[in-house]
């Protein structure tokens, strides 16, 4: 499709263990973002990536979240030892370039539910 | 450092009249505003977006909204809500350092009444 593609769509575990989440950006995009939507609230920002310069880490709530992302395609977001408040709709966006004035594109999102 | 402030969690209109979701931002330098909506089970979807052209902007869905710079805000409006308008929609602000990462404020719920 043409669009942001994430899987799994929705992800249930049990507290402790890790989850890996997906994100295809649309093609050509060199700019991707991850970002948290717990349940009512707005976004909160978690890590960018840019071309391959050194990724924007900031937004990370603890060492137990990480993310990868091969050159200019998927990225990969690892939580280990999941925790309950990790439940959250996790969004995945890009954008051709980094800018300020490029439209970011989302995803549908990965609903994680830790239990 | 740059943020917006969505002064509604709330709004409830009739279907056929006025839509205003306001929106204020603190920003240190000339920003890129965004308004997102995001309808229940869905994606976010971009409504409309400010990047220093013209301060009234236009989007999809009949939506549009202002720039105010002596005011700070960045309101959004429609002249006529329908009912397929029910969503959440987020103000959101681009940060600093022409990076795109997004600024996202606490979201609106708008309900629409038949």
């Amino acid at each position: 499709g043409a669009g942001v593609s994430q899987s799994p769509s929705n992800k249930v575990t049990e507290k402790g263990k890790d989850v890996e989440l997906r994100c295809d950006p649309i093609s050509g995009h060199t700019a991707l973002y991850w970002y948290r939507q717990r349940l009512g609230q707005g976004l909160e920002f978690l890590i960018y990536f840019q071309g391959n310069s050194a990724p924007d880490k900031s937004g990370l709530p603890s060492d137990r979240f990480s993310a990868e992302r091969t050159g200019e395609s998927v990225s990969t977001l690892t939580i280990q030892r999941t925790q309950q408040e990790d439940s959250a709709v996790y969004l995945c966006a890009s954008s051709f370039h980094g800018d300020s004035g490029n439209t970011i594109y989302f995803g549908e999102g990965s609903w994680l539910t830790v239990v | 450092a740059q943020s917006v402030t969505q002064l509604d969690s709330h709004v409830s209109v009739s279907e056929g009249t006025p839509v205003l979701l306001r929106c204020n931002y603190s920003s240190s330098y000339s920003p890129s505003l965004f308004w997102y909506v995001q309808h229940p089970n869905k994606g976010l979807q971009l409504l409309l977006k400010y990047t220093s052209a013209a301060t009234l902007v236009k989007g999809i869905n009949g939506f549009e909204a202002e720039f105010k710079k002596s005011e700070t805000s960045f309101h959004l409006t429609k002249p006529s809500a329908h009912m397929s308008d029910a969503a959440e929609y987020f103000c959101v602000v681009s940060d600093s350092g022409n990076t795109g990462k997004l600024i996202f404020g606490q979201g609106t719920t708008l309900q629409v009444k038949p």
